[in-house]
């Protein structure tokens, strides 16, 4: 069973907006990460924050993460066309090996031009 | 340095034949993951390896699916006999010792059973 749900399941804004995904979870974590998938390629990661972290940045990308609401959001700035892609948050589902890592359904993300 | 290859890219065959799927991990990464992802159920961890010993076949789907890893640098995952439903991409990612929370995915094998 899927340990995350990303909301929305799709979201198509603007170039140079700004583009949230949220990914709610249900056990706790170790960690959780960020991957994105582009168009018939394998998945990227992108970012992790550990659960005793609350913001994370890298680039364009802010992640954030309340363990209480066992909740993460991943803010894309100023989008680009490039990262029209699917989003996917993954949790470790606090298992100790630190190995299986658990994705969430995606968030797939537009960005027109 | 070569990301995690995988062949074939494309699979297409007819059902009940055997399907061999083949994975090389990064160089030096000692865990490996083999995943499924359709559009229905998603993308599914299929079962995965720490220094070439299964750790956990729980996703397999049923006794038609098997995986090996006969050394650190090579696994295959094998479906026999292959089904319609079988129809997905297959992706192996690999970890390592280093930031090993970090799969490093590589480009899919898509299988189509005719």
């Amino acid at each position: 069973s899927q340990q995350g749900e990303e909301d929305p399941q799709a979201l198509s804004i603007q170039e140079g907006e700004n583009a949230t995904m949220n990914c709610s979870y249900k056990t706790s974590i170790n960690n959780l990460q960020w991957y994105r998938q582009n168009s018939g390629r394998g998945l990227v990661h992108l970012i992790l924050i550990r659960s005793n972290e609350r913001e994370k940045h890298s680039g364009r990308l802010r992640v954030t993460l309340d363990t209480s609401k066992k909740s993460s959001s991943l803010l894309i700035t100023a989008s680009r066309a490039a990262d029209t892609a699917s989003y996917f948050c993954a949790t470790d589902g606090g298992y100790s090996s630190a190995s299986k890592i658990i994705f969430g359904s995606g968030t797939r993300l537009s960005i027109r031009p | 340095d070569a990301g995690v290859i995988q062949s074939p890219r494309h699979e297409v065959t007819e059902m009940g034949q055997e399907v061999t799927l083949r994975c090389k991990p990064i160089s030096g990464h000692n865990s490996l993951f083999w995943y499924r992802q359709t559009m229905m159920r998603g993308l599914e961890l299929l079962i995965y390896f720490n220094n070439n010993v299964p750790i956990d076949d729980s996703g397999m789907p049923e006794d038609r699916f098997s995986a090996k890893m006969p050394n650190a640098s090579f696994s295959t995952l094998k479906i026999q006999p292959s089904e319609p439903r079988d129809s997905a991409v297959y992706f192996c990612a690999s970890s390592g010792l280093v930031d090993r929370e970090t799969q490093y995915f590589g480009p899919g094998t898509r299988l189509l059973v005719l």
